[in-house]
């Protein structure tokens, strides 16, 4: 274990299907992070938080949306999906307080299937 | 804005040899840099890092990097390869340029594969 605990690790969900990912760490860590990863395409970053606010949104269809409650946890609704969402699905913490010569902690992700 | 290249989608090596896996970076001012590792349905597990100091970075299982600041380069390094270093690898730079965020920005992930 790493620090960063994803749930679930596995979710498959039909198009019109809401659901949510969920993502803990009790690293201490106060700033967050989704992470997109498919087949054959880099690491795609979707969301960072910093200090529970939302700092940063890629672009990202409104058919994902964050949350974040306090600075162990976050979450991503996923609502009417596309099969193109199917990925891997990381979530990420670091520590931006103290400067930015540190990396992050990653969880396992959720392994999402679209149908 | 920081960005970063991995050349090669894989790498193949023998058990025992020598391995490298390559990357490349651009920034404005001093890199932040990083190696990731990710195994099958995992996510990524942190190798190393270049902050400043010493131009050659030692990590975890035995793997090393060289900064090269004239080539703008950060290989990963490894004396002696392990069929069990079979992974992909993610060479990262910090972003500063979102404010006080600092992310890290990815290369595509080379793919390094170690055969008996």
């Amino acid at each position: 274990e790493t620090g960063v605990t994803q749930t679930p690790r596995h979710l498959v969900m039909g198009m019109t299907n809401k659901k949510s990912l969920k993502c803990e760490q009790h690293l201490g860590h106060n700033a967050m992070y989704w992470y997109k990863q498919s087949a054959k395409k880099p690491l795609e970053l979707m969301f960072v938080y910093n200090f529970k606010e939302q700092t940063e949104n890629n672009s990202v269809p409104s058919r994902f949306s964050p949350e974040c409650p306090n600075s162990s946890h976050l979450f991503l609704h996923l609502h009417t999906l596309q099969p193109e969402d199917s990925a891997l699905y990381l979530c990420a913490s670091s520590q931006e307080s103290t400067g930015f010569g540190y990396g992050y902690t990653f969880g396992s992700g959720t392994r999402l299937t679209v149908v | 804005a920081q960005s970063v290249a991995q050349p090669e989608d894989q790498v193949n090596v023998a058990e025992g040899n020598p391995l490298t896996v390559k990357c490349t970076y651009s920034v404005s001012g001093n890199p932040y840099l990083f190696w990731y590792v990710q195994y099958p349905n995992r996510g990524l597990q942190f190798l190393l890092k270049y902050i400043t100091g010493d131009n050659l970075v030692k990590g975890s299982y035995g793997f090393e990097a060289e900064f090269n600041k004239s080539q703008t380069s950060f290989h990963l390094k490894k004396p002696s390869a392990l069929v069990s270093d079979s992974a992909l690898y993610f060479c990262a730079v910090r972003d500063f340029g979102s404010g006080n965020t600092g992310k890290l920005i990815f290369g595509q992930g080379t793919t390094l594969q170690v055969k008996p």
